[in-house]
């Protein structure tokens, strides 16, 4: 079954820049579209990316989505990092011989 | 603005039945595609199941395939989970979400804040 990859946790400090990756198992990532959701603590998780690089109206454009076919993989990038971008996220993806829905285990961002 | 409501959470023993629903409002419950999303505590995301816009299609993730059915009430709105044979390891919030479009690949783009189910005896 496809299944996607993302590193346990990262940490960068407010201002910067973070990259999150998402990496597929099998296939082709870009055959799917890819989803990132945000999930603070306590929270239901909310969505930050859609459709590989849409953002839903309300979520700031320091929130940006990737695909690289070469590696197979997704990316989220969170630029001008605030202490209020800490929380868990996830990437999600579809997989096509099954039908079913596949999140990422998720990521950690710790902003410090 | 989109709002989902679940209800129907709590304790059940295992082996018994619940059912959840999600209540939506504030766009067009009947067009669009709905999933159920469950993360058990402690836990990332799980997909659950799916449903098309007028109920003639779901999908079931395998952990949960033939013990769970979800459908839909286009009339009033709502969205319903039915989980029978329940185990311990179905212990989750449970969150239902809209779907971004109606296609097979499409994720979520708006979420409920989610109900608890717990199985224990």
């Amino acid at each position: 079954n496809f299944m996607l990859t993302q590193p346990h946790s990262v940490s960068e400090s407010p201002g910067k820049t973070v990259t999150i990756s998402c990496t597929g198992s099998s296939g082709n990532i870009a055959s799917n579209y890819v989803q990132w959701y945000q999930q603070r603590p306590g929270s239901a998780p909310t969505t930050v990316i859609y459709e590989d690089n849409q953002r839903p109206s309300g979520v700031p454009d320091r929130f940006s989505g990737s695909i690289d076919s070469s590696s197979n993989s997704a990316s989220l990038t969170i630029s001008e990092l605030k202490t209020e971008d800490e929380a868990d996220y996830y990437c999600q993806s579809y997989d096509s011989t099954n039908q079913r829905r596949v999140f990422g285990g998720g990521t950690q961002l710790t902003v410090l | 603005e989109v709002q989902l409501v679940e209800s129907g959470g709590g304790l059940v023993q295992p082996g018994g039945s619940l059912r959840l629903s999600c209540a939506a409002s504030e766009f067009t419950f009947s067009i669009y595609w709905m999933h159920w999303v469950r993360q058990a505590p402690g836990k990332g995301l799980e997909w659950v199941s799916r449903i098309n816009s007028d109920g003639s299609s779901t999908i079931y993730a395998d952990y949960v395939k033939g013990r769970f059915t979800i459908s839909r009430d286009n009339a009033k709105n709502t969205l319903y989970l039915q989980m029978n044979s329940l185990r311990a390891e179905d212990t989750a919030v449970y969150y239902c979400a809209r779907a971004a479009g109606n296609y097979y690949g499409s994720g979520s783009l708006y979420w409920g804040q989610g109900t608890l189910v717990t199985v224990s005896s």
